[in-house]
């Protein structure tokens, strides 16, 4: 099966920076998501690219994605403290599959 | 918005008893899906359900789970010997037209003692 690998796996940085989390993958994809989940909370669904896009906006999120390198960034512009959470990616193929995340820390 | 849900939002078990986690899909949605996360792990994909069957499972899926959509409504999820390892929180997820487009549920916590 395959699945998005996450790096950093940890990230630090003060509110109002910007955060770029990258995910890597091994097969071919129909496309990637980025779900986000608080401290022992859901995954909340934040942004899907498909295999033919190659960069695609949602409010303070961008995406890419590079087919060709089999990778996926996610920035998130000016961060706030409710940024705060683990942040992951999934590849499709017969069913999706999770890296191990991003963990994020937005310090006031 | 539409929602997956899901019951209880925590339960703790004795070893070695059976547990049922329900979920209830998006009313129009065809795929389901059970996913785990041990605490402070990834979240891992455990089974796929589509047309009322196993359409994939993982090697985590083994004989002690099984999953059934008892009346057309609810999705559950069965351990029928539970283990201390399978403590962890459960998700389940539903989607429309396969895996674009998943809706997860805000999960089950379970705690085997």
């Amino acid at each position: 099966s395959q699945q998005g690998e996450e790096d950093p796996q940890a990230l630090s940085i003060q509110e109002g920076e910007n955060a770029t989390m990258n995910c890597s993958y091994k097969t071919s994809i129909n496309n990637l998501q980025w779900y986000r989940q608080n401290s022992g909370r859901g995954l909340v669904h934040l942004i899907l690219i498909r295999s033919n896009e190659r960069e695609k906006h949602s409010g303070r999120l961008r995406v890419t994605l590079d087919t060709s390198k089999k990778s996926s960034s996610l920035l998130i512009t000016a961060s706030r403290a409710a940024d705060t959470a683990s942040y992951f990616c999934a590849t499709d193929g017969s069913d999706m599959r999770f890296g191990a995340g991003t963990r994020l820390t937005v310090k006031p | 918005e539409p929602e997956v849900t899901q019951t209880p939002s925590h339960q703790v078990t004795q070893m070695g008893q059976e547990v049922i986690l329900r979920c209830v899909p998006i009313s129009n949605h065809l795929y389901f899906y059970w996913y785990r996360q041990i605490l402070g792990q990834k979240v891992e994909f455990l089974v796929s359900f589509y047309n009322n069957e196993i359409s994939e499972k993982s090697e985590i899926f083994d004989d002690q789970f099984s999953v059934e959509r008892p009346d057309g409504s609810n999705f559950t999820l069965k351990i029928r010997s539970t283990k201390l390892e399978d403590s962890a929180m459960y998700f389940c997820a539903s989607a429309d037209r396969g895996p674009s487009g998943y809706t997860f549920g805000s999960g089950t916590r379970l705690t085997v003692v």
